[in-house]
């Protein structure tokens, strides 16, 4: 089975705080991605990654970056936390082949005060 | 027009009905579409997929695609209050590549005994 994991279930900060968002999966999978889910949103791509050291920025890209120095691992960092990135996010990973079903890490539920 | 279109519900049926999901999409090159289905709090979580015409059966689950007339649905027959969650449509779109998936803003459902 696929196996995706993200560092915290749910983490509190305070404005302008850095934050790390840390993904771990265990399937050699070339893609990762973040997602951020808000209510009457939906999912929303924050970036995504297709290889080590290579990203992509996805739809709403502002007020965050990425990191993958290791296949397996990526990084999602608030420079400068702010209030209205208070959400769940999602971190996901895929093989880059076949059908490419992504599958999701539990979440991380992000309160900014 | 968005490129993954849902009906956000809420979806209700009583116990032991079918419930039928829909979604439409855009781009008429699209490849693959999925299915999730997504507890309240949880991350989303993969039902099916499909690729081709037609249908595709799981159990209770029966996924329909119909790249003609560019619409995928869900069927789950025997419903159960265990059923009762928001389900997520994602196509891979030509365009999108690098593993990336479209999502629809989900439809909630919610099965009553």
């Amino acid at each position: 089975d696929v196996k995706v994991t993200q560092s915290s279930r749910y983490l509190v900060k305070r404005t302008g705080e850095k934050v790390f968002l840390e993904c771990v999966q265990d399937m050699d999978h070339e893609n990762m991605f973040w997602y951020r889910q808000d209510p009457g949103l939906g999912l929303r791509l924050i970036y995504f990654s297709y290889d080590v050291k290579m990203k992509e920025k996805g739809d709403i890209p502002e007020g965050y970056s990425v990191s993958r120095e290791k296949k397996e691992r990526f990084s999602l960092i608030l420079e400068s936390a702010s209030t209205n990135q208070t959400s769940m996010y999602l971190c996901a990973s895929n093989s880059g082949e076949g059908v490419d079903t992504q599958y999701f890490g539990p979440g991380t539920r992000l309160t900014v005060l | 027009q968005k490129e993954v279109e849902q009906n956000s519900g809420p979806l209700s049926v009583p116990e032991g009905a079918i419930a039928s999901l829909n979604c439409t999409y855009s781009d008429r090159g699209s490849q693959s579409f999925f299915w999730y289905r997504q507890y309240s709090g949880k991350s989303p979580e993969l039902i099916m997929f499909i690729y081709s015409n037609g249908d595709k059966e799981d159990g209770r689950f029966t996924a329909q695609l119909n790249k003609a007339s560019q619409y995928v649905s869900l069927l789950i027959r025997d419903s159960q209050p265990s059923d009762s969650a928001t389900y997520l449509c994602a196509v891979r779109t030509t365009y999108n590549q690098g593993g990336k998936l479209i999502f629809g803003q989900g439809t909630e459902l919610s099965v009553k005994p």
